[in-house]
């Protein structure tokens, strides 16, 4: 079985600029999160996607949204970008057997950099 | 509100030692599910246990246990006789049961380095 595929695995924007990051779920996940990790911390829940809706949020503002696709791959989008906005971007997929108790099968993230 | 807390930032141990990664956690919630996750060099994050609220019972899987005790909200991680293969950032995290959706809430992180 194929795990958590996320791309790209690096990239470098500037401030004001728009990004897009890409995941492919575990094959038999049909439930995408996706994870923002600053340096030196945890990671931080951003939102979660179950048959191609946004079923719920974290503290993070409207310019991150996202997309889930009917193959279960998902899309993390970023619009006017900020400085702040530098880390580590992890896409996690899950089966989902009920709320709370799903293991996520994290990708290796797409570390973004804003200049 | 819910909050994890690890307060070992780092840990230094040589190989073979055995080392305990603490971690307290705080939630209102009757019904909650605990997480240990290692992070790797590699940057992806590898499950390593799940535990229930209902389920105090201590586990064991080879050099690795935990200890869950709901009454000083703690969910400890012991690694025994640890090897160089167990450097890297592991962090605990709490989820709730109550939303629709995995609310996962993830500790700082726990560096260890097992030096040879």
């Amino acid at each position: 079985e194929t795990g958590v595929t996320q791309s790209p695995t690096h990239l470098i924007k500037t401030r004001g600029q728009q990004v897009t990051l890409r995941c492919s779920s575990q094959s038999g996940h049909n439930t995408v999160s996706w994870y923002q990790q600053a340096l030196g911390q945890g990671p931080q829940f951003i939102f979660q996607y179950y048959r191609e809706e946004e079923n719920g949020r974290g503290n993070f503002p409207p310019r991150f949204s996202g997309l889930q696709f009917p193959n279960y791959s998902s899309e993390l989008n970023v619009n006017a970008l900020e400085l702040d906005d530098s880390a580590l971007y992890l896409c996690a997929s899950s089966s989902r057997q009920g709320a709370g108790a799903n293991v996520l099968t994290f990708g290796a993230g797409s570390r973004l950099t804003v200049l | 509100a819910q909050k994890v807390t690890q307060a070992q930032t780092e840990i230094s141990v040589v190989e073979k030692e055995d080392v305990t990664l603490d971690c307290v956690y705080e939630t209102r919630d009757t019904t909650y599910y605990l997480f240990w996750y290692k992070q790797p060099p590699s940057g992806e994050l590898v499950f390593l246990i799940r535990r229930n609220s209902f389920d105090e019972q201590n586990e064991i899987s080879g050099r690795y246990s935990w200890n869950f005790q709901k009454s000083t909200s703690s969910f400890n991680f012991t690694i025994t006789a640890s090897q160089v293969v167990d450097s890297a950032v592991y962090f605990c995290a709490l989820s709730e049961v109550k939303t629709s959706y995995d609310k996962v809430i993830f500790g700082p992180g726990t560096s260890l380095s097992v030096i040879p």
